[in-house]
């Protein structure tokens, strides 16, 4: 089946310090990526959509400035977490829609884990 | 894209067969409805998806009624391995996305 990969699986950082998280797809091409955000016992946040070759949307309530996306090909998108404080550890996981299947099935990653110290 | 409601959380046993209903009142003609698995620090995973009647795969079935106005999602025979939280998802919203509800915590117990 379709596979999404995350990188890296966690990382810890110190407070102000940026991270990138790397979200490909290993065997198919994803115009639209997605990166939600989770805390724990809670659901999944949509965060913003990752459009190839065109800047993101982002959710109300989401600092496009703090939470930088980019799409540059087919297979990879990046979400940037620049100046991180300890209220933006979470995890986060990116998904992306499979070309040819339902608008409503989506492929996840494994998520990453970020622990901003 | 249609509001929905499942239970918070559900305890079984292992072996045993278990169904989570998801209601969703308006659910749209052109709506499908899709389950996901999530297992703790891991992305969710799609288990199964349909729009009418029943769709069996190799992990679960999934039973919706003529109205379309619920659905239910059966894990027959249950192990310990089960233990997940399951979201029902049904269409999208109208910019296109998927909106995760709260979910079904699933415990089973040995």
């Amino acid at each position: 089946g379709a596979v999404v990969s995350q990188h890296p699986s966690w990382v810890i950082c110190k407070s102000g310090t940026s991270v990138k998280i790397e979200c490909r797809s290993l065997d198919f091409q994803a115009t639209t990526m997605f990166w939600y955000r989770q805390f724990p016992k809670q659901s999944l946040m949509l965060m913003a959509t990752s459009n190839e070759g065109s800047k993101a949307t982002y959710e109300q309530g989401v600092e496009k400035d703090k939470f930088l996306i980019n799409h540059a090909s087919l297979t990879l998108s990046t979400l940037t977490v620049t100046s991180a404080h300890p209220e933006d550890s979470s995890f986060y996981i990116c998904s992306a829609r499979i070309p040819g299947r339902g608008r409503e099935t989506q492929y996840f990653g494994p998520g990453t884990r970020l622990l901003v110290l | 894209l249609a509001k929905t409601t499942q239970p918070i959380s559900m305890d079984s046993y292992e072996g045993q067969e278990v169904n989570i209903t998801c209601s969703h009142n308006n659910i749209a003609t052109n709506d499908y409805i899709t389950w996901y698995q999530q297992f703790p620090s891991q992305g969710p995973r799609f288990i199964i998806q349909g729009y009418k009647t029943k769709v069996t795969n190799e992990v679960a079935s999934l039973f919706i009624p003529a109205d379309r106005k619920s659905s239910t999602l059966s894990l027959p025979r249950v192990s310990l391995s089960d233990t997940a939280v399951y979201y029902c998802l049904v269409g999208m919203n109208r910019d296109d996305k998927i909106i995760f509800g709260k979910g079904t915590r699933l415990h089973i117990l040995p």
